[in-house]
Protein backbone atom coordinates (compact mmCIF):
# COMPACT_ATOMS: atom_id res chain seq x y z
CA UNK A 1 0.00 0.00 0.00
CA UNK A 2 0.84 3.28 -0.31
CA UNK A 3 1.27 5.48 3.40
CA UNK A 4 2.37 9.27 4.48
CA UNK A 5 3.21 9.99 7.89
CA UNK A 6 4.12 13.34 9.30
CA UNK A 7 3.38 15.00 12.54
CA UNK A 8 0.41 16.98 12.37
CA UNK A 9 1.57 20.48 14.03
CA UNK A 10 4.62 21.86 15.10
CA UNK A 11 5.49 25.49 16.76
CA UNK A 12 9.02 27.15 16.85
CA UNK A 13 10.42 30.30 17.46
CA UNK A 14 11.70 33.02 15.21
CA UNK A 15 15.49 33.03 14.55
CA UNK A 16 14.97 28.50 15.22
CA UNK A 17 15.74 26.03 13.79
CA UNK A 18 13.07 23.16 12.97
CA UNK A 19 12.69 19.67 11.34
CA UNK A 20 10.06 18.12 9.58
CA UNK A 21 9.97 14.33 9.34
CA UNK A 22 8.46 12.80 6.83
CA UNK A 23 8.15 8.47 6.32
CA UNK A 24 6.33 6.98 3.45
CA UNK A 25 5.67 2.99 1.72
CA UNK A 26 4.94 3.47 -1.98
CA UNK A 27 4.87 1.20 -4.81
CA UNK A 28 7.96 1.78 -6.31
CA UNK A 29 10.04 4.98 -5.93
CA UNK A 30 10.67 8.08 -8.20
CA UNK A 31 11.80 11.25 -5.59
CA UNK A 32 10.03 13.06 -3.28
CA UNK A 33 9.33 16.46 -3.14
CA UNK A 34 8.33 18.67 -0.53
CA UNK A 35 5.76 21.57 -0.55
CA UNK A 36 4.81 24.80 0.95
CA UNK A 37 1.66 25.73 1.90
CA UNK A 38 0.09 29.05 3.26
CA UNK A 39 -3.47 29.11 4.59
CA UNK A 40 -6.25 30.07 1.63
CA UNK A 41 -3.26 29.74 -0.90
CA UNK A 42 -1.59 26.97 -3.30
CA UNK A 43 1.13 24.92 -2.26
CA UNK A 44 4.69 26.34 -3.88
CA UNK A 45 7.61 23.92 -4.68
CA UNK A 46 10.36 23.85 -2.43
CA UNK A 47 12.24 20.91 -2.72
CA UNK A 48 12.78 17.72 -4.82
CA UNK A 49 14.79 14.92 -3.70
CA UNK A 50 15.74 11.63 -5.71
CA UNK A 51 19.22 9.99 -4.37
CA UNK A 52 19.83 9.99 -0.80
CA UNK A 53 21.59 12.87 1.06
CA UNK A 54 21.22 16.20 2.03
CA UNK A 55 19.88 19.07 -0.84
CA UNK A 56 20.32 22.84 0.51
CA UNK A 57 18.74 25.23 -0.75
CA UNK A 58 19.41 28.49 1.07
CA UNK A 59 17.50 28.35 4.26
CA UNK A 60 15.97 25.25 3.30
CA UNK A 61 17.59 21.85 3.54
CA UNK A 62 15.93 18.03 2.08
CA UNK A 63 17.47 15.01 3.59
CA UNK A 64 15.89 11.58 1.64
CA UNK A 65 17.36 8.16 2.70
CA UNK A 66 15.60 5.83 0.01
CA UNK A 67 16.23 2.38 2.75
CA UNK A 68 14.74 3.57 5.67
CA UNK A 69 11.76 5.72 3.33
CA UNK A 70 12.56 8.60 5.25
CA UNK A 71 12.66 12.11 4.27
CA UNK A 72 13.10 15.74 6.44
CA UNK A 73 12.60 18.81 5.68
CA UNK A 74 14.82 21.26 7.94
CA UNK A 75 13.58 25.48 8.32
CA UNK A 76 16.71 27.52 9.28
CA UNK A 77 16.78 31.04 10.96
CA UNK A 78 13.24 30.86 11.01
CA UNK A 79 10.90 33.86 10.00
CA UNK A 80 7.24 34.78 10.98
CA UNK A 81 6.29 33.43 7.17
CA UNK A 82 7.71 30.32 7.44
CA UNK A 83 4.29 29.51 9.17
CA UNK A 84 2.54 27.63 7.17
CA UNK A 85 1.74 23.86 6.09
CA UNK A 86 4.34 21.73 4.40
CA UNK A 87 3.76 18.68 2.09
CA UNK A 88 5.81 15.34 2.15
CA UNK A 89 4.96 14.20 -1.49
CA UNK A 90 6.75 10.97 -3.04
CA UNK A 91 5.94 9.52 -6.14
CA UNK A 92 5.71 6.32 -6.92
CA UNK A 93 7.17 3.93 -9.80
CA UNK A 94 6.14 4.57 -13.43
CA UNK A 95 6.09 7.57 -15.38
CA UNK A 96 2.72 9.71 -15.04
CA UNK A 97 4.21 11.95 -12.77
CA UNK A 98 1.50 11.21 -10.00
CA UNK A 99 2.45 12.88 -6.27
CA UNK A 100 0.52 11.30 -3.11
CA UNK A 101 0.46 13.81 -0.59
CA UNK A 102 0.76 13.29 2.83
CA UNK A 103 -1.59 15.58 5.42
CA UNK A 104 0.86 17.99 5.90
CA UNK A 105 2.51 19.45 8.97
CA UNK A 106 1.40 22.81 9.98
CA UNK A 107 4.19 24.95 11.43
CA UNK A 108 3.31 28.11 14.17
CA UNK A 109 6.41 30.29 14.24
CA UNK A 110 6.38 32.70 17.32
CA UNK A 111 8.11 35.43 18.04
CA UNK B 1 2.08 37.37 -15.86
CA UNK B 2 0.13 34.17 -13.66
CA UNK B 3 1.39 30.70 -14.62
CA UNK B 4 -1.47 28.94 -13.90
CA UNK B 5 -4.99 30.38 -13.32
CA UNK B 6 -8.07 29.35 -11.93
CA UNK B 7 -11.68 30.47 -12.34
CA UNK B 8 -14.03 31.06 -9.98
CA UNK B 9 -11.83 31.22 -6.77
CA UNK B 10 -15.14 30.78 -4.93
CA UNK B 11 -17.92 28.95 -5.68
CA UNK B 12 -21.13 28.17 -3.89
CA UNK B 13 -23.79 26.05 -4.89
CA UNK B 14 -27.20 24.00 -4.42
CA UNK B 15 -26.70 20.40 -3.97
CA UNK B 16 -27.70 18.61 -7.40
CA UNK B 17 -26.53 21.46 -9.74
CA UNK B 18 -24.24 21.07 -12.31
CA UNK B 19 -21.02 23.62 -12.33
CA UNK B 20 -17.34 23.43 -14.27
CA UNK B 21 -14.09 25.59 -12.99
CA UNK B 22 -11.78 26.17 -15.55
CA UNK B 23 -7.78 26.17 -15.62
CA UNK B 24 -5.05 27.78 -17.56
CA UNK B 25 -1.47 27.23 -17.95
CA UNK B 26 0.76 30.06 -19.52
CA UNK B 27 3.77 28.42 -18.55
CA UNK B 28 3.97 26.25 -21.90
CA UNK B 29 3.91 22.83 -19.94
CA UNK B 30 2.25 19.94 -21.66
CA UNK B 31 1.10 18.06 -18.63
CA UNK B 32 -2.05 19.38 -16.62
CA UNK B 33 -3.97 17.79 -13.07
CA UNK B 34 -6.71 18.30 -11.00
CA UNK B 35 -6.63 17.85 -6.93
CA UNK B 36 -9.13 17.75 -4.31
CA UNK B 37 -8.08 19.47 -0.44
CA UNK B 38 -10.61 18.16 1.87
CA UNK B 39 -11.49 19.67 4.89
CA UNK B 40 -8.54 17.76 6.49
CA UNK B 41 -6.03 19.05 3.65
CA UNK B 42 -5.33 15.82 2.26
CA UNK B 43 -4.49 16.64 -1.42
CA UNK B 44 -5.17 13.83 -3.65
CA UNK B 45 -5.27 13.47 -7.34
CA UNK B 46 -7.83 13.39 -9.79
CA UNK B 47 -7.17 13.45 -13.50
CA UNK B 48 -3.92 13.94 -15.59
CA UNK B 49 -3.67 15.39 -19.15
CA UNK B 50 -0.88 14.85 -21.05
CA UNK B 51 -1.13 16.95 -24.63
CA UNK B 52 -4.99 16.63 -24.79
CA UNK B 53 -4.75 13.15 -23.87
CA UNK B 54 -5.72 11.57 -20.30
CA UNK B 55 -2.90 9.76 -18.53
CA UNK B 56 -4.32 9.61 -14.91
CA UNK B 57 -7.60 9.04 -13.84
CA UNK B 58 -8.14 8.18 -10.33
CA UNK B 59 -11.27 6.42 -8.70
CA UNK B 60 -13.08 9.32 -8.38
CA UNK B 61 -17.18 9.60 -9.13
CA UNK B 62 -18.09 9.71 -12.86
CA UNK B 63 -20.40 13.02 -12.17
CA UNK B 64 -16.38 14.40 -12.64
CA UNK B 65 -16.04 14.80 -16.59
CA UNK B 66 -12.43 16.95 -17.59
CA UNK B 67 -11.91 17.98 -21.09
CA UNK B 68 -9.12 19.70 -22.04
CA UNK B 69 -9.84 21.22 -24.93
CA UNK B 70 -5.33 22.19 -25.78
CA UNK B 71 -2.70 21.78 -23.95
CA UNK B 72 -2.87 25.24 -22.28
CA UNK B 73 -6.95 24.10 -20.49
CA UNK B 74 -7.80 21.90 -18.73
CA UNK B 75 -11.27 22.01 -17.11
CA UNK B 76 -13.14 20.50 -14.46
CA UNK B 77 -17.14 19.73 -14.95
CA UNK B 78 -18.79 18.58 -12.00
CA UNK B 79 -22.54 16.80 -12.77
CA UNK B 80 -25.41 16.67 -9.74
CA UNK B 81 -23.03 18.13 -7.42
CA UNK B 82 -23.35 16.68 -3.78
CA UNK B 83 -22.79 17.76 -0.25
CA UNK B 84 -19.26 15.74 -0.42
CA UNK B 85 -18.42 17.58 -3.10
CA UNK B 86 -16.99 20.21 -0.99
CA UNK B 87 -13.46 21.04 -0.86
CA UNK B 88 -10.47 23.05 -2.65
CA UNK B 89 -9.96 22.36 -6.31
CA UNK B 90 -6.81 22.46 -7.71
CA UNK B 91 -5.12 23.00 -10.99
CA UNK B 92 -1.69 22.20 -11.75
CA UNK B 93 0.35 21.93 -14.43
CA UNK B 94 4.24 20.04 -15.29
CA UNK B 95 6.43 20.57 -18.33
CA UNK B 96 5.68 16.49 -19.80
CA UNK B 97 4.57 14.59 -16.48
CA UNK B 98 7.34 12.53 -16.22
CA UNK B 99 8.65 11.21 -13.00
CA UNK B 100 10.67 13.77 -12.32
CA UNK B 101 9.28 16.90 -13.15
CA UNK B 102 7.66 19.81 -10.77
CA UNK B 103 4.58 20.84 -10.58
CA UNK B 104 3.34 24.42 -10.52
CA UNK B 105 -0.09 25.11 -8.90
CA UNK B 106 -3.23 27.25 -9.31
CA UNK B 107 -4.45 29.62 -6.54
CA UNK B 108 -7.68 26.87 -6.39
CA UNK B 109 -11.15 27.01 -6.28
CA UNK B 110 -12.91 26.84 -3.21
CA UNK B 111 -16.33 24.86 -3.76
CA UNK B 112 -18.83 24.75 -1.15
CA UNK B 113 -22.47 23.12 -1.72
CA UNK B 114 -24.82 23.44 0.09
Amino acid sequence: GQNIDQPTEMTATEGAIVQINCTYQTSGFNGLFWYQQHAGEAPTFLSYNVLDGLEEKGRFSSFLSRSKGYSYLLLKELQMKDSASYLCAPRGSGNTGKLIFGQGTTLQVKP
Amino acid sequence: DTAVSQTPKYLVTQMGNDKSIKCEQNLGHDTMYWYKQDSKKFLKIMFSYNNKELIINETVPNRFSPKSPDKAHLNLHINSLELGDSAVYFCASSPEGGAYDTQYFGPGTRLTVL
